[in-house]
């Protein structure tokens, strides 16, 4: 099947740094990416949308500045936390699906907890 | 926008029995997916079962199985068989259909569901 893998899976960061979180899918070229956010025992929140080569499409409410995507690669998607604060605590879960291959299927991957002190 | 409405927040079940979990939907769409996802623990999203709106068939898995009511716009789960290995948090989530790409996902709250020895 599919796989989906994040880097790294944990990190802690100090308040005013900027940390980057790796989002890659191993056996497939995914055409669209989609990064989440999740707080304890809660639902996925989409941040934003990014498809390969273009401008990420963030959701209403979410810091294009803060939160900077980049889907550099068929294969590859970063999202970059800048000027971390502790309220940017959080797991962060990318998603990517195949593109046009019939499949309507998003992948997951593993998640990474950011702790930011 | 479309909605999902998962009204148990959390369930209890025994090994061994059957549990349905419930999930229900707002969309103008006539054509959409619907899908049930588990989080373990690990906080891995795993797909369960998936729903084409235009099938009237219910979709099976194993010993998963669905119970899609479109004019009602309700899609439960069903777990057979309850094993250990069943407790998590299970999110229904629904997806526009767009032709040969995807569209986002809708995640309803979550159920969180406990078996029991």
């Amino acid at each position: 099947g599919a796989v989906v893998s994040q880097h790294p899976s944990w990190v802690i960061c100090k308040s005013g740094t900027s940390v980057k979180i790796e989002c890659r899918s191993l056996d497939f070229q995914a055409t669209t990416m989609f990064w989440y956010r999740q707080f304890p025992k809660q639902s996925l929140m989409l941040m934003a949308t990014s498809n390969e080569g273009s401008k990420a499409t963030y959701e209403q409410g979410v810091e294009k500045d803060k939160f900077l995507i980049n889907h550099a690669s068929l294969t590859l998607s970063t999202l970059t936390v800048t000027s971390a604060h502790p309220e940017d605590s959080s797991f962060y879960i990318c998603s990517a699906e195949a593109g046009a291959s019939g499949s309507y299927e998003q992948y997951f991957g593993p998640g990474t907890r950011l702790t930011v002190t | 926008a479309q909605t999902v409405t998962q009204s148990q927040p959390e369930m209890s079940v025994q090994e061994a029995e059957t549990v349905t979990l419930s999930c229900t939907y707002d969309t103008s769409e006539n054509n959409y997916y619907l899908f049930w996802y588990k989080q373990p623990p690990s906080r891995q999203m795993i797909l369960v079962i998936r729903q084409e709106a235009y099938k009237q068939q219910n979709a099976t898995e194993n010993r998963f199985s669905v119970n899609f009511q479109k004019a009602a716009k309700s899609f439960s789960l069903k777990i057979s068989d309850s094993q250990l290995g069943d407790t998590a948090m299970y999110f229904c989530a629904f997806m526009d259909y767009r032709g040969s790409t995807l569209g986002r996902l809708y995640f309803g709250r979550g159920t969180q569901l406990t078996v029991w020895p």
